[in-house]
């Protein structure tokens, strides 16, 4: 079974500064998506930015990019120029059999200014 | 983009009472619709997949007769919580997906409810 985790319950990033979220997953397979959905308080998941495992380019959707390490089965997403529309909870995903997606914990991040 | 929507956003029922839940997409067709349980402060887990014409399926340990999902169309899935109880208030979210090489997934803005 996949597994995706997030080791950072919280994260706190100044106004225009940058901050880097961490996510590790597990799978067997050796071509998928991942991706990161950003929750904020009306609760709504929006899709923030997706890699697909055989491009060796890292995704990037302007101010989101992603450092994805297959071979260490890491994603992290890296926020720049943090604005403070960017606070909300961030879940890593991995979509496996039948599109199911597997959500890591979250990292709640605050944005201070 | 595509949209997806949920109604009611917000049910109040008492105890013992059955809620149904709905589940639309707008603009396209969902060949797929899931749904996730999502409890104060944690993250979503998938209840349910249903798809268009058969039985959802469950997964594991989730009562499949205390929530009931019916996918009757392409537009609409719909989730009945049955004998409703305290413990089963929670935020429910619904997502649907389209057809296409990657089945991404579009997630209504999700439904709160409350047993009292």
């Amino acid at each position: 079974a996949q597994t995706v985790t997030q080791s950072q319950p919280e994260m706190s990033v100044q106004e225009a500064e940058t901050v880097t979220l961490s996510c590790t997953y597990d799978t067997s397979e050796s071509d998928y998506y991942l991706f990161w959905y950003k929750q904020p308080p009306s609760r709504q998941m929006i899709l923030v930015i997706r890699q697909e495992a055989y491009k060796q380019q890292n995704a990037t959707e302007n101010r989101f990019s992603v450092n994805f390490q297959k071979a260490a089965k890491s994603f992290s997403l890296k926020i720049s120029d943090s604005q403070l529309g960017d606070a909300a909870m961030y879940f890593c995903a991995y979509p496996g059999t039948a599109s199911k997606l597997t959500f890591g914990t979250g990292t709640r991040l605050q944005v201070t200014l | 983009g595509a949209v997806v929507s949920q109604h009611p956003s917000w049910v109040i029922c008492k105890s013992g009472t059955s809620v149904k839940i709905e589940c639309r997409s707008l603009d396209f067709q969902a060949t797929t619709m899931f749904w996730y349980r999502q409890f104060p402060k944690q993250s979503l887990m998938l209840m349910a997949t249903s798809n268009e014409g058969s039985k959802a399926t469950y997964e594991q340990g989730v009562e499949k007769d205390k929530f009931l999902i019916n996918h009757a169309s392409l537009t609409l899935s719909t989730l009945t919580v049955t004998s409703a109880h305290p413990e089963d208030s929670s935020f429910y979210i619904c997502s649907a997906t389209g057809q296409g090489p990657l089945a991404e997934q579009y997630f209504g803005p999700g439904t709160r409810l409350t047993v009292t």
